[in-house]
């Protein structure tokens, strides 16, 4: 199974700031990852595909990139409504989630 | 509108069983791979299960090997999910999930509002 190993798990940032989110994978697979973003209370949504495929709807701050074990999200200029967590997924074998990084108000 | 509307969930004792629904409608449920993630209170995203477009091929986490088992009704746009020999590590929101394509590896592009199984005596 390909586990999947975000840092940091927290991160406190100000609006405004630029941040930045790893995940690395326990095997190397080319650009089958996900990230979404989850609010109290909510159900996760789809941010990011195939790496680095930003899906409809979603604000351009967010980008994704990486490939092999190495992935990463960027969010350009944190916005009030960013502060959530965000979630990595893998599905290049089966699925395997991150453990998750909460971005908090500095 | 895509909506996945989740129930049957509760509170059960340990070694109980339940079954959870997902009704599914705006889009052709018969054609898409569709999936059970589960969030225990206060942790993160867990992968539970997975079954194709036709219900041919089924997936399931280690950890509910052998005790849960998915299946979906394509006439009645249904997907669901029998728990058995239920735990209290079972204690989650149950999510169903669907893909954006019938083929097998893929990610999640729309999530139900989740039902919260409690696994307590």
């Amino acid at each position: 199974d390909i586990q999947m190993t975000q840092s940091p798990s927290t991160l406190s940032a100000s609006v405004g700031d630029r941040v930045t989110i790893t995940c690395r994978a326990s095997q190397s697979f080319s650009r089958w990852l996900a990230w979404y973003q989850q609010k109290p209370g909510k159900a996760p949504k789809l941010l990011i595909y195939d790496a680095s495929s930003l899906e409809s709807g979603v604000p351009s701050r967010f980008s994704g990139s990486g490939s092999g074990t190495e992935f990463t999200l960027t969010i350009s200029s944190l916005q009030p409504d960013d502060f959530a967590t965000y979630y990595c997924q893998q599905y290049n074998s089966y699925w395997t989630f991150g453990q998750g990084t909460k971005v908090e108000i500095k | 509108e895509v909506q996945l509307v989740e129930s049957g969930g509760g509170l059960v004792q340990p070694g109980g069983s339940l079954r959870l629904s997902c009704s599914a409608s705006g889009f052709t449920f018969s054609s898409y791979a569709i999936h059970w993630v589960r969030q225990a209170p206060g942790k993160g995203l867990e992968y539970v299960s997975a079954i194709s477009s036709n219900g041919g091929r089924t997936y399931y986490a280690d950890s509910v090997k052998d005790r849960f088992t998915i299946s979906r009704d394509n006439s009645k746009n249904t997907l669901y999910l029998q728990m058995s020999s239920l735990r209290a590590e079972d204690t989650a929101v149950y999510y169903c999930v669907k893909a954006p394509s019938s083929s097998w590896y893929y990610y999640f592009d729309y999530w139900g509002q989740g039902t919260l199984v409690t696994v307590s005596s």
